[in-house]
């Protein structure tokens, strides 16, 4: 049973930075990718970009692109995403996600990140 | 990008009804489309994936339908556990793309 464990809740400013840390334990990502998915309050899901197996390299929505980065160190089962210039509307519930063949079948705790002055 | 488009944006059944959930892809994505569930405070729930195939655990009132750009998700007979929101994702092309969202409450 894969287990996709998060680091806690971050307070930023806005400009700042902020990275998020998704370990997988009881498994190993394996030949799936592991991708980002944000969640702002009361508002839906939204994927931002993972990595794509086939090619190691990552794959971001447009929307993030020149602000996020994701990488996957496979050695230690460990996904990092990296947001920078952060604004109040970066403030949302950060997921890890397992995708197995395109579809996510776990998914990390979820990590609160509030951009706040 | 591809853009996933979820209808309506509410659907207010009542407890033992079915529910129908649209799912409107702009382009081509095949059958690489999954649902999922999410209930308040939690992660989302892997319902359905490849269009119509059930994942591990889910129970039979749950199908799932369609395929190149239209989808529908239905529940044949609303459970209490079901009142939740439904989304959508392809995963035809990079990058990757979740729809909007359905909030299935109760009437």
């Amino acid at each position: 049973q894969v287990q996709l464990v998060q680091s806690g809740a971050e307070v930023k400013k806005p400009g700042a930075s902020v990275k998020v840390s998704c370990k997988a334990s009881g498994g190993t990502f394996g030949s799936s990718d592991v991708s980002w998915v944000r969640q702002a309050p009361g508002q839906g899901l939204e994927w931002m970009g993972g990595i794509i197996p086939t090619l190691g390299k990552p794959s971001y929505a447009q929307k993030f692109q020149g602000r996020v980065t994701i990488i996957a160190e496979r050695s230690t089962s460990t996904s990092y995403m990296e947001l920078s210039g952060l604004t109040s509307e970066d403030t949302a519930v950060y997921f890890c996600a397992r995708f197995l063949g395109g579809r996510a079948d776990y998914w990390g705790q979820g990590t609160l990140v509030t951009v706040s002055s | 990008e591809i853009v996933m488009t979820q209808s309506p944006a509410t659907l207010s059944v009542s407890p033992g009804e079915r529910a129908t959930l649209s799912c409107r892809a702009s382009q081509s994505v095949y059958s690489n489309l999954a649902w999922y569930q999410q209930t308040p405070g939690q992660a989302p729930r892997l319902l359905i994936y490849a269009a119509s195939t059930r994942a591990t655990g889910i129970p039979a009132r749950f199908t799932g339908s369609g395929s190149g750009t239209e989808f529908t998700l239905t529940i044949s007979s609303l459970q209490s556990e079901d009142f939740a929101v439904y989304y959508c994702q392809q995963y035809t092309t990079w990058p990757r793309a979740f729809g909007q969202g359905t909030k299935v409450e109760i009437k």
